[in-house]
């Protein structure tokens, strides 16, 4: 199973409302990625995971909070958004070999949840 | 990280080999150079991966200099379905951190 899911698939909400996007794979990968896509731009790193911790937050607003329950499993908490956080949000995983460089490090992308906050 | 430059887009026919360079001058020593393959509405797949010389993998080549302040990704006899937008980006490999370049939208015509 070389999947990433990612769930919902679209999501529109307010701004004072709290949501989940959800993220999961079954490769025992054990480095994970949630990253921000606006139309027609690159995607954006928010943060990575290793081994269940934290270990890349790129400057992103407390507005949203990741979660790493398990090593399968990556959540991005969403509160009180803005009209601008609207965007295609993909997760990706990778074998990752920490602290080792060098490593071939190839990232499997799911599908993203575009999100709308109205 | 290096920052990464590609040409905004392309054009190209069924069959030509099209070749697609990126500008990467600050790379460091640790940077591996990836490229990733993107159509709408889905996440980016990986194409190719590579730290100095040549690459090839079953759909593309990737071409590196010594210097490694540029690479080259060549796509053999391409097809309608190659029409994408494809990502050049250098990534530190041990720690993760992974920038994305503007992307080059490939157009391939009949």
């Amino acid at each position: 199973d070389t999947e990433v899911t990612q769930t919902p698939k679209h999501l529109v909400m307010g701004m004072t409302n709290k949501k989940s996007l959800k993220c999961e794979q079954h490769m025992g990968h054990r480095a994970m990625y949630w990253y921000k896509q606006k139309a027609k731009k690159p995607p954006e790193l928010m943060f990575v995971y290793s081994y269940e911790k934290l270990s890349i937050n790129e400057s992103v607003p407390s507005r949203f909070s990741p979660e790493c329950p398990n090593s399968s499993l990556l959540n991005l908490h969403l509160h009180a958004l803005q009209p601008e956080d609207s965007a295609l949000y993909l997760c990706a995983s990778s074998q990752g070999y920490g602290l080792v460089a060098g490593a071939h490090n190839e990232q499997f992308f799911g599908p993203g949840t575009r999100l709308t906050v109205l | 990280l290096a920052k990464t430059t590609q040409p905004i887009s392309m054009d190209s026919y069924e069959g030509q080999e099209v070749n697609i360079t990126c500008s990467h001058n600050n790379i460091a020593t640790n940077d591996y150079i990836t490229w990733y393959q993107q159509f709408p509405s889905q996440g980016p797949r990986f194409i190719i991966q590579g730290y100095k010389t040549k690459v090839t993998n079953e759909v593309a080549s990737l071409f590196i200099p010594a210097d490694r302040k540029s690479s080259t990704l060549s796509l053999p006899r391409v097809s309608l379905s190659d029409t994408a937008v494809y990502y050049c980006l250098v990534e530190d490999t041990g720690g993760f951190k992974t920038i994305f370049g503007a992307g080059t939208r490939l157009f391939v015509k009949a």
